[in-house]
């Protein structure tokens, strides 16, 4: 399958710990990227690789994996990070791209 | 730092052709292990992957795009271009060009363009 799976939304208490999550096929040979994407504005890639920050991406987010499940884990979760998040891998193929559907996260 | 600004039509009428350009700054568009892509969003939905091109003119099509998708380079403009025929209104989305980098187990999209809003109406 080419498809990447995530939960359609999400909520987290101001300073707890969420996970997002994001299942697919491919997910067993290729790590995910991970992108926050604020209203109005481009994707901003966060996590990539096994478990890489950009420069300028806090180190409360982190990334995981687990058989054909990516995560995302935002430790701390501040308000500012309320966004929609989608994953990102190859599929099967490793020629094409696939992206998840996207997680809203909502910090109440 | 490098920057991605896409430019073309915002409006297109059914039927007919989308083209978009993207101009790079800050970088070379021939530099080894850099590709670049296009990724749309239609209005209130997700992101989809269009299609990749390697500056030798390597190009890789969303499946479900492939029959009306052409994705060129011109590597003395620093430019790459998005061609999508038989236009609907399900193309209406925020078009992304953006640049990619592959290692042999991940792939990451790590620059972006502000995104332009093609609409497809008559």
């Amino acid at each position: 399958s080419s498809e990447l799976t995530q939960d359609p939304a999400v909520s987290v208490a101001l300073g707890q710990t969420v996970r997002i999550t994001c299942q697919g096929d491919s997910l067993r040979t290729y790590y995910a990227s991970w992108y926050q994407q604020k209203p109005g504005q481009a994707p901003v890639l966060v996590i990539y690789g096994k478990n890489n920050r950009p420069s300028g991406i806090p180190d409360r987010f982190s990334g995981s994996s687990s058989g054909n499940t990516a995560s995302l884990t935002i430790t701390g979760a501040q308000a500012e990070d309320e966004a929609d998040y989608y994953c990102n891998s190859r599929d099967s193929s490793g020629n094409h791209l696939v992206f998840g559907g996207g997680t809203k996260l909502t910090v109440l | 730092q490098l920057q991605l600004q896409e430019s073309g039509p915002g409006l297109v009428k059914p039927s007919e052709t989308l083209s978009l350009t993207c101009t790079v700054s800050g970088g070379s568009i021939s530099s080894s292990y850099y590709y670049w892509g296009w990724i749309r969003q239609p209005p209130g939905k997700g992101l989809e992957w269009i299609g990749t091109i390697y500056y030798s003119g390597s190009t890789y099509y969303n499946p479900s795009l492939k029959s009306r998708v052409f994705i060129s380079v011109d590597t003395s403009k620093n430019q790459f271009s998005l061609k999508l025929t038989s236009v609907a209104a399900a193309d209406t989305a925020v078009y992304y060009c953006a640049k990619h980098w592959f290692s042999s187990s991940w792939t990451q999209v790590d620059y972006w363009g502000q995104g332009t809003l093609v609409t497809v109406s008559s």
